[in-house]
């Protein structure tokens, strides 16, 4: 069965620095991994979507990689600002739109 | 406009009763989502709907039970509720099921407090 793990727990930057965020897979049959943001009290924000033949994807500020045989994604934060906090959380798709998700890195973006 | 909406937000209950979550979707997605977040913030699928048709169920108590009246509405009924079932439930939707390119859009999420 998937198991997706996410490293750190929780990161605290000051602002303007870049960051990474990594999430780990064990089962690289996926048709794709998504990385989300939610903020507390709210629900989940899409943020990207890497399908399975893709090895990354961006939107703006924000990068993902994805390398299914090696079971590994990670997220690219550039020029953090206090906005950015939140908690990421990445999912790894094994069809029927079936989403594993991580437990989660809780990110504080120190003005 | 709320593209998925969930009633109520918080629902603080006693152990033994029945309750119901109520989800609409406004975005005309064939597919909807029950999600429960724990205590430790883990996001585990509970199930999905496709065209009001079941398609993922879970390892979930059968107390569990969802209804979807049509493709925009995917409702939640909890029978005999217990302690550990205290909880974040998400609903979500998405335009498709397969071709792994589906993008869920979540609910706020309703906070269930069973006491």
């Amino acid at each position: 069965k998937q198991e997706v793990t996410q490293i750190p727990a929780a990161l605290s930057v000051p602002e303007g620095e870049n960051l990474v965020l990594n999430c780990s897979f064990t089962d690289s049959a996926i048709y794709n991994l998504q990385w989300f943001r939610q903020d507390p009290g709210k629900g989940l924000t899409s943020l990207l979507l890497i399908q399975s033949s893709q090895r990354e994807q961006t939107s703006g500020r924000l990068n993902a990689s994805l390398d299914k045989s090696s079971g590994r994604s990670t997220l690219y934060i550039a020029a953090s600002q206090p906005g950015d906090s939140a908690t990421y959380l990445c999912a790894a798709e094994t069809g029927a739109n079936n989403l594993f998700f991580g437990t989660g890195t809780r990110l504080t973006v120190i003005p | 406009d709320t593209a998925v909406s969930q009633t109520p937000k918080y629902l603080v209950t006693q152990m033994g009763n029945d309750k119901s979550i109520k989800c609409e979707q406004n975005l005309g997605h064939d597919t909807m989502y029950w999600y429960k977040q724990d205590s430790k913030k883990f996001l585990k699928i509970m199930f999905s709907y496709n065209n009001k048709e079941l398609i993922i169920n879970e390892t979930v108590p059968n107390r569990f039970s969802p209804k979807s009246p049509d493709k925009a509405h995917l409702n939640l009924h909890i029978n005999s509720l217990e302690l550990g079932d205290s909880a974040v439930y998400f609903c979500a939707s998405s335009q498709q099921i397969g071709g792994g390119s589906d993008t869920q859009y979540f609910g706020p999420g309703t906070r269930l407090t069973v006491l």
